[in-house]
């Protein structure tokens, strides 16, 4: 079974500021991972995934994510966060079915003008 | 990419009631679909997995009876959420997919409150 883990439920970070949002998980078999963010009172978007290949993956919005094997982490980071990236970041894992996703507990991104 | 929808929204229903949520795909065949809820301020629970065609798997803890689960076609799964109460007041999201191997792509959730 997977499961993830995300340390800080809550962030905040003044705007053009660098962020970087952990996720560590487990799982006994390959993984699938995903970040995912939620706008208040909205569903889900996609931000990026990791399915093979290179270890660094690029998203929308100027996001991306570092795949670690050894550590078990697929933290989020962007060099500079704008008032809009205000929301919730789900990190997610899935295994052999990439379909079903279970999510981490999520991070509240605060960003301050 | 895949579109997938939920509705209605959002919904108030009364307690005691049953409330129908359905969920398409719009653009592709969804061999799978998982219905997911989310407490306020809290993460995503996968609730059940359904395969059109047959009976849906429940993941420990929910209650069968209590959401009912239907997936007749290819893109169309509805959640009844059945005699509500307001502890079932949530924010339900649905996902679908092409079955295994393939990716999931989620509805924009229906907001449910149980007066």
């Amino acid at each position: 079974a997977q499961s993830v883990t995300q340390l800080d439920s809550q962030v905040p970070v003044f705007e053009e500021a660098p962020v970087e949002l952990r996720c560590n998980y487990s799982s006994s078999v390959s993984v699938y991972l995903f970040w995912y963010v939620q706008y208040p009172n909205q569903g889900l978007q996609l931000l990026l995934k990791y399915l093979s290949g290179s270890t660094l993956v690029k998203g929308i919005n100027g996001f991306e994510a570092e795949f670690n094997k050894s550590q078990t982490s697929f933290h989020l980071r962007k060099p500079s966060v704008h008032i809009s990236d205000t929301a919730e970041y789900f990190c997610a894992v899935s295994g052999s079915r990439r379909d079903k996703v279970i999510f981490g507990p999520g991070t509240s991104l605060s960003v301050i003008p | 990419g895949a579109v997938v929808s939920q509705h209605p929204s959002r919904v108030i229903c009364k307690s005691g009631t049953s409330v129908k949520i359905e969920c398409r795909s719009l653009d592709f065949q969804a061999t799978t679909m998982f219905w997911y809820r989310q407490f306020p301020k809290q993460s995503l629970m996968l609730m059940a997995t359904s395969n059109e065609g047959s009976k849906a798997t429940y993941e420990q803890g929910v209650e069968k009876d209590k959401f009912l689960i239907n997936h007749a076609s290819l893109t169309l799964s509805t959640l009844t959420v059945t005699s509500a109460h307001p502890e079932d007041s949530s924010f339900y999201i649905c996902s679908a997919s092409t079955g295994v191997g393939g990716r999931a792509f989620f509805g924009q959730g229906t907001r449910l409150t149980v007066v």
